[in-house]
Order: structure tokens, then C-alpha cells, then sequence
């Protein structure tokens, strides 16, 4: 079945860097892609759809400075975090809709830790 | 805002029958019944999905009420490896702009 990567699975990093999150569908192309975050003991939260070739479209509340988008291939879209701060701990995951569209799947998640 | 009401948690019996409910009595006619599951720390898994009539897989069968107000999720021979939060979601296919919201799922411990 389709398959969803993400890299890397966990991250440690100290407060006011950046971390990329990469998300690849590794057999099958996604025009589009949807970021989450999902804190300890909570749901996950969808933060925005990555879009290839134009720009991404974020939830609200969500800060497009802060977690920049980029969708640079049929196959791969990016998260970064910048200026990482302690509250920006979580876990991250991104989810693919497959090519007949009715339904998506998920990457494995990163577990981002800011000191 | 999640569309859907789903138990808090749930206890089943290895081996019996695991049937989780769903309501979700504003799904718009154009909105399918999704169900995802999420074992600790992984990302969520596909498990169903359907539209109004009863769906049946290798993991699951779907059963929606005839007024699609709402639905059940039924996992037939429940493991341990069953253990997990299941998501209920109604949406829209991805290609008529649909996106998937979670709630709070229900959290299925199955004991031996």
C-alpha cells in the first residue's frame, strides 16, 4: 500500500533554532499535503495543507512565519520550525491523500524536543 | 470544531468483538464516515471508510445508520495489538477539498 516517510522520527534541538521535517511519499505523487500536531495526551491538531507549486494554506491560529511550508516536488513537502522554543515541543505528523483521493495517508511522526 | 461524539474509552475482551460508536448527526450529504486509528506514538492508521451503505474490509466493517446520523466501527476479533485511539471523521473525499479533522477519539484497551 501507499507509504508515507518522514525524517527524522525524533529531534532535540535548543530554543531559538531552526528544525526542517522532511515528509516524502515514497510510491505514489501528492499535489498536496497536510501537516499536524499533536501534543501529549491530545488529538491531533491539522496546522496547514501544503500545496506543490504555490503556497501553503494554514489553519487558524497557526503562525506562517514560524512554520514555513514548502511543497518543492510531487513528492516531498517540509516543515520548518523557526526560532524553536520550548512550547514548540510535539509531535509532528504529515498525512498524503492517495491518487483516487478517498483516502490519506500518514507519515510515521517526529517527536521535535526544544531544550 | 470536530463533527463527531465518540466515547471517551472503551474495554473489550481479546478475542470478542470490539464495537466502537460514532454519532454524527449534522454529516452533510456529501460527507463520508472516515475511521483512522492511532497506536501510542505512531502516526494514525486508515482503517474505513464509507458513504451510506455498509463497508467491509480485511480490518474492519463499517456499519451507517440509515439516516447516516451514526455509526459503528467493528473490529471482529479484537487483539492486543488492537489497542489503540480510534478516530471517527466525517469529510468530504480529498478531491472535493476535503480534510481531516480529528476529535478526541475513543481510546480501546483490549485486555487479555
Amino acid at each position: 500500500g501507499a507509504v508515507v516517510s518522514q525524517h527524522p522520527s525524533w529531534v532535540i534541538c535548543k530554543s531559538g533554532t531552526s528544525v526542517k521535517i522532511e515528509c516524502r511519499s515514497l510510491d505514489f505523487q501528492a499535489t498536496t499535503m497536510f501537516w499536524y500536531r499533536q501534543f501529549p495526551k491530545q488529538s491531533l491538531m491539522l496546522m496547514a495543507t501544503s500545496n506543490e507549486g504555490s503556497k501553503a494554506t494554514y489553519e487558524q491560529g497557526v503562525e506562517k512565519d514560524k512554520f514555513l511550508i514548502n511543497h518543492a516536488s510531487l513528492t516531498l513537502s517540509t516543515l520548518t520550525v523557526t526560532s524553536a522554543h520550548p512550547e514548540d515541543s510535539s509531535f509532528y505528523i504529515c498525512s498524503a491523500p492517495t491518487l483516487s483521493a478517498d483516502t490519506q495517508y500518514f507519515g510515521p511522526g517526529t517527536r521535535l524536543t526544544v531544550l | 470544531d470536530a463533527k463527531t461524539t465518540q466515547p471517551t474509552s472503551m474495554d473489550c475482551a481479546e478475542g470478542r468483538a470490539a464495537n466502537l460508536p460514532c454519532n454524527h448527526s449534522t454529516i452533510s450529504g456529501n460527507e463520508y464516515v472516515y475511521w483512522y486509528r492511532q497506536i501510542h506514538s505512531q502516526g494514525p492508521q486508515y482503517i474505513i471508510h464509507g458513504l451510506k451503505n455498509n463497508e467491509t474490509n480485511e480490518m474492519a466493517s463499517l456499519i451507517i445508520t440509515e439516516d447516516r446520523k451514526s455509526s459503528t466501527l467493528i473490529l471482529p476479533h479484537a487483539t492486543l495489538r488492537d489497542t489503540a485511539v480510534y478516530y471517527c471523521i466525517v469529510s468530504p473525499i480529498y478531491n472535493q477539498g476535503g480534510k481531516l479533522i480529528f476529535g478526541q477519539g475513543t481510546e480501546l484497551s483490549v485486555k487479555p
